[in-house]
């Protein structure tokens, strides 16, 4: 399976949105994007899903978040950003095969 | 409500053998498969591999093939994760997690911290 390439860290103020890329190494990653999930990790913390097949939100989880796709790159935005968003995001594709380097959010 | 339970941390030395747990509860264990994910320190998440506790069907990451051994117990519902001679780059956290229609972990356990050293 491919890679799958994050931005190691993203930053945003309390209320502002921020976008998570999720890059295939190549244009056969494309089709696969369709069921591409997120997890939030905190430190010490199990990994929670957030986001699965590319748009759709588990049970409990906030409509601040929100999943998209376009070309070979999925996409995480997190919007009006609260202090308790700060953690680190790992998108997941090829059926949980493969995780992204994982994203390191920063709320300022 | 669905539940993964995993054992406790351990500590090991170098050539040691160890067999850590996943729990499950909740839900139809054998119905699903359970992937397992390593997460050395500082570092992301790797998918190890992942085992189906219904016919056992078991599917390795290339990076662990060889290294570790996972199996399910016969009248439990536990999965295990097994290493026969552990060694210091084993150190890491493992977490248990549900793989839902083949696409997706959406349950976890809090994990397993494993430390080899001398």
């Amino acid at each position: 399976q491919s890679a799958l390439t994050q931005p190691a860290s993203v930053s945003g103020s309390p209320g502002q949105s921020i976008t998570i890329s999720c890059t295939g190494a190549s244009s056969s990653d494309v089709g696969t994007f369709d069921l591409v999930s997120w997890y939030q990790h905190h430190p010490g913390k199990a990994p929670k899903l957030i986001i699965y097949e590319r748009t759709k939100r588990p049970s409990g989880i906030s409509n601040r978040f929100s999943g998209s796709k376009s070309g070979n790159t999925a996409s995480l935005t997190i919007s009006g950003l609260q202090a308790e968003d700060e953690a680190d995001y790992y998108c997941s594709s090829y059926g949980g095969r493969v995780f992204g380097e994982g994203t390191k959010v920063t709320v300022l | 409500e669905v539940q993964l339970v995993q054992s406790g941390a351990d500590v090991k030395k170098p050539g040691e053998s160890l067999k850590i747990s996943c729990k499950g509860s909740g839900y139809s264990f054998s119905s699903y498969y359970i992937g397992w994910v390593r997460q050395m320190p500082g570092k992301g998440l790797e998918w190890m591999g992942s085992i189906h506790p219904g016919d056992a069907d078991t599917r390795y990451s290339p990076s662990f093939q060889g290294q570790v051994t996972m199996s399910v117990g016969k009248s439990s519902d536990t999965a295990y994760l097994q290493w026969t001679s552990l060694k210091a780059s084993d150190t890491a956290m493992y977490y248990c997690a549900r793989l839902v229609s083949g696409y997706y972990f959406d349950s976890w356990g809090q994990g397993t911290l494993v430390t080899v050293s001398s």
